[in-house]
């Protein structure tokens, strides 16, 4: 089992691109969510989904948007990214069964 | 918003001594756990205790929980070198539908 994979794992971009990063998952969870970590912050919630097509606002959403369009992938979109938004983006999911994350090894991203 | 907070901020001991670290909150919660990250990795799900549990076992970890006075703490017995990670709690409140909440965590170092 892979468990969640994060791509890509390291990208750097200029201030006003865009890029997606992409989560899947091969458990079969219902629950997918994208989180930044920033030094001296620890994990703040971005994004969350409750199940295929659906996805709510986290913490700190602005700037980023999500679809859930299949049950087993999350992506996380940055429309025009800002230095502000270099972090490092770790996605995870969950089920009913075991409300324990499942982490992925986590994107990391610097806007220049 | 900062749910849980960790309590040190740091722990530094010696292999074989026992680590211990607190975690306090605001809310009421369905549940608590605590995640291991190992520098430049993902989160791995340590252990979790319902709001209706008291204190609960894994291996070399024991978890306690005190809803009355919102903390929980997480105690690794006969710690070694490997066991040197951050350590976060993380809250399930009420009402969150499935999101967990981070503290900042507690960087343990075990030295050999």
């Amino acid at each position: 089992n892979a468990g969640v994979t994060q791509t890509p794992k390291f990208r750097v971009l200029k201030t006003g691109q865009s890029m997606t990063l992409l989560c899947a998952q091969d458990m079969n969870h219902e629950y997918m969510y994208w989180y930044r970590q920033d030094p001296g912050m620890g994990l703040r919630l971005i994004h969350y989904s409750v199940g295929e097509g659906t996805t709510a606002k986290g913490e700190v959403p602005d700037g980023y948007n999500v679809s859930r369009l299949k049950k087993q992938n999350f992506l996380l979109g940055l429309e025009s990214a800002a230095p502000s938004q270099t972090s490092v983006y770790f996605c995870a999911s969950s089920s009913d069964d075991n409300y324990g994350y499942t982490f992925g090894s986590g994107t990391r991203l610097t806007v220049v | 918003s900062q749910q849980g907070e960790e309590d040190p901020q740091a722990l530094s001991i010696q292999e074989g001594e026992n680590a211990t670290m607190n975690c306090s909150y605001k809310t009421s919660i369905n549940n608590l756990q605590w995640y291991r990250q190992n520098s430049g990795r993902g989160l791995v799900h340590l252990i979790l205790i319902r709001s209706n549990e008291r204190e609960k076992h894994s291996g070399r970890l024991r978890v306690t929980l005190d809803t009355s006075k919102k903390s929980s703490s997480l105690l690794i017995t006969a710690s070694r070198a490997a066991d040197t990670a951050s350590y976060f709690c993380a809250t399930d409140a009420s009402g969150s539908n499935y999101k967990l909440t981070f503290g900042k965590g507690t960087l343990l170092t075990v030295n050999p």
